[in-house]
C-alpha cells in the first residue's frame, strides 16, 4: 500500500532562517506530487507541484522554493524565512485518475 | 485564474441534513472532488464527480452540474464526529500533469 511522510510535525523558526521540509512516498512511482500551504482556518492554496524528477511549477511568486530530487521525494525550502510564511504545510500525492493523498503536515510558527 | 467559492461556516443539528455548496470559475475543468479535514489534521478523500448528476457514498452525496459551475456535498444523518472543515476541489485536466486547486472550504459544527 501507498504512504506518505511529511516531517516534522511543527517547527519553530526565527525570521531570516532557512526551511526545509521533506515529503516522501511510498508504495508507488512517478506520482504528482503537491506542496499547499494552509494558514490558519483558512483555504489550501497550491504552492508547487510537480510531475516528475526535476519538474517543479510554481503557482504563486514567494519566499518559497520545491525540489524534487528523487521521484518519491518532494522537498520545500526557503533561504530567508518571512513571518508570513507561517501556516500549515501539507504534502499530497497523486497518481492517473486517484483523488489526493495528504501527508500529515508541518505546522510552521516563524517568530 | 482559478476560483473556488463555498460559505464559510454552515451549523447543523445531529441527524439533520446539510448541504454544502461550491461554485467554480476556472480556467479548465475535468472533475469535482470533496474533502474532509478535522482540525489539525490531514484532507482525506470524501467524493468525486466527473459528469454532471448525483454520486452516493453511504451518508455523503455529491452533485455536480458543469453548465452551472456548481456542486455540492450533502451530508445525511449528521453525527458529532462530522463536525470538520469541507473543501471542494477542481481536478484542470486529466492528463499525469493535472492539478487539484481547492476552494475556501467550509467550516461544519453539528450541535446537539
Amino acid at each position: 500500500s501507498q504512504t506518505i511522510h511529511q516531517w516534522p510535525a511543527t517547527l519553530v523558526q526565527p525570521v531570516g532562517s532557512p526551511l526545509s521540509l521533506e515529503c516522501t512516498v511510498e508504495g508507488t512511482s512517478n506520482p504528482n506530487l503537491y506542496w499547499y500551504r494552509q494558514a490558519a482556518g483558512r483555504g489550501l492554496q497550491l504552492l508547487f507541484y510537480s510531475v516528475g524528477i526535476g519538474q517543479i511549477s510554481s503557482e504563486v511568486p514567494q519566499n518559497l522554493s520545491a525540489s524534487r530530487p528523487q521521484d518519491r521525494q518532494f522537498i520545500l525550502s526557503s533561504k530567508k524565512l518571512l513571518l508570513s510564511d507561517s501556516g500549515f504545510y501539507l504534502c499530497a500525492w497523486r497518481k492517473g485518475n486517484t483523488e489526493a493523498f495528504f501527508g500529515q503536515g508541518t505546522r510552521l510558527t516563524v517568530v | 485564474g482559478q476560483s473556488l467559492e463555498q460559505p464559510s461556516e454552515v451549523t447543523a443539528v445531529e441527524g439533520a441534513i446539510v448541504q454544502i455548496n461550491c461554485t467554480y470559475q476556472t480556467s479548465g475543468f475535468y472533475g469535482l472532488s470533496w474533502y474532509q479535514q478535522h482540525d489539525g489534521g490531514a484532507p482525506t478523500f470524501l467524493s468525486y464527480n466527473a459528469l454532471d448528476g448525483l454520486e452516493e457514498t453511504g451518508r455523503f452525496s455529491s452533485f455536480l452540474s458543469r453548465s452551472d459551475s456548481y456542486g455540492y456535498l450533502l451530508l445525511q444523518e449528521l453525527q458529532m464526529k462530522d463536525s470538520a472543515s469541507y473543501f471542494c476541489a477542481v481536478r484542470d485536466q486529466g492528463g499525469t500533469a493535472s492539478k487539484l486547486t481547492f476552494g475556501t472550504g467550509t467550516r461544519l459544527q453539528v450541535t446537539l
